[in-house]
């Protein structure tokens, strides 16, 4: 599957412990973006990265979040210490060197409960 | 602030008629428009998309209008196939600074009727 994948595809947390969100962008794609959609609501944009760098994180909460695309390895959407509005799909989007014309391409999120 | 706004969260067609989804903006520096599709449970699939130097992109059963002036844009599917039935968005993009950043409609849930 060439695809973006993430994992875990559901992920259950109690309030207060970490939850960490996987994604491996499609074959070829250096590029990754983590989105959140709450319910009723479009996506929004969190934070951009590319290998080992992390270019826009405007999109993101301060406290308690943290993305990462290492140089090996998927990327990480870490979320500290979650709370109940915590609880929404994660989507994490990859595409080549972003340029007009070029679609981003989207897995099929993580949707994350805080119990 | 809305900056990307579909207005009408639903709408029903019947199949083999036409299917037009509509999507207004607020932002004068979008210039890169999109429509993905949206099935329950999985991520959203790019569909087609539309540069502002255009004011219409074809896809096979698929076509998007772009009106600059009135800062709107839509999306016609003919025919209409139960396979259609998902949610669409609309997102756009600005080609100077964060070229990068989508930002999404609510959406619009099409459902088509056999």
């Amino acid at each position: 599957n060439a695809g973006v994948m993430q994992n875990p595809r559901h992920l259950v947390r109690r309030r207060g412990q970490e939850a960490r969100l996987r994604c491996s962008p499609m074959k070829g794609h250096s590029h990754v973006y983590w989105y959140r959609q709450l319910p009723e609501e479009g996506l929004k944009f969190m934070v951009y990265l590319q290998k080992e760098n992390i270019i826009d994180e405007s999109g993101m909460p301060k406290e308690r979040f943290s993305a990462e695309f290492p140089k090996e390895g998927p990327s990480i959407l870490r979320i500290q210490q979650v709370v109940r509005g915590d609880s929404a799909a994660y989507f994490c989007a990859s595409s080549p060197p972003p340029a007009l014309g070029q679609p981003q391409h989207f897995g099929d999120g993580t949707r994350l409960s805080i119990l | 602030d809305q900056q990307v706004k579909q207005n009408s969260p639903s709408l029903s067609v019947q199949e083999g008629r036409i299917s037009i989804l509509n999507c207004d903006y607020t932002n004068s520096m979008f210039d890169y428009f999109l429509w993905y599709k949206k099935y329950p449970a999985e991520g959203p699939t790019f569909l087609i998309s539309i540069s502002s130097i255009k004011d219409k992109n074809e896809d096979g059963r698929f076509t998007v209008f772009l009106n600059k002036s009135a800062k709107h844009l839509s999306l016609h599917i003919v025919p209409s196939q139960p396979g259609d039935s998902a949610v669409y968005f609309c997102a756009a993009s600005a080609s100077t600074g964060s070229n990068y950043k989508l930002t999404f409609g609510k959406g619009t849930l099409l459902t088509v009727n056999p």
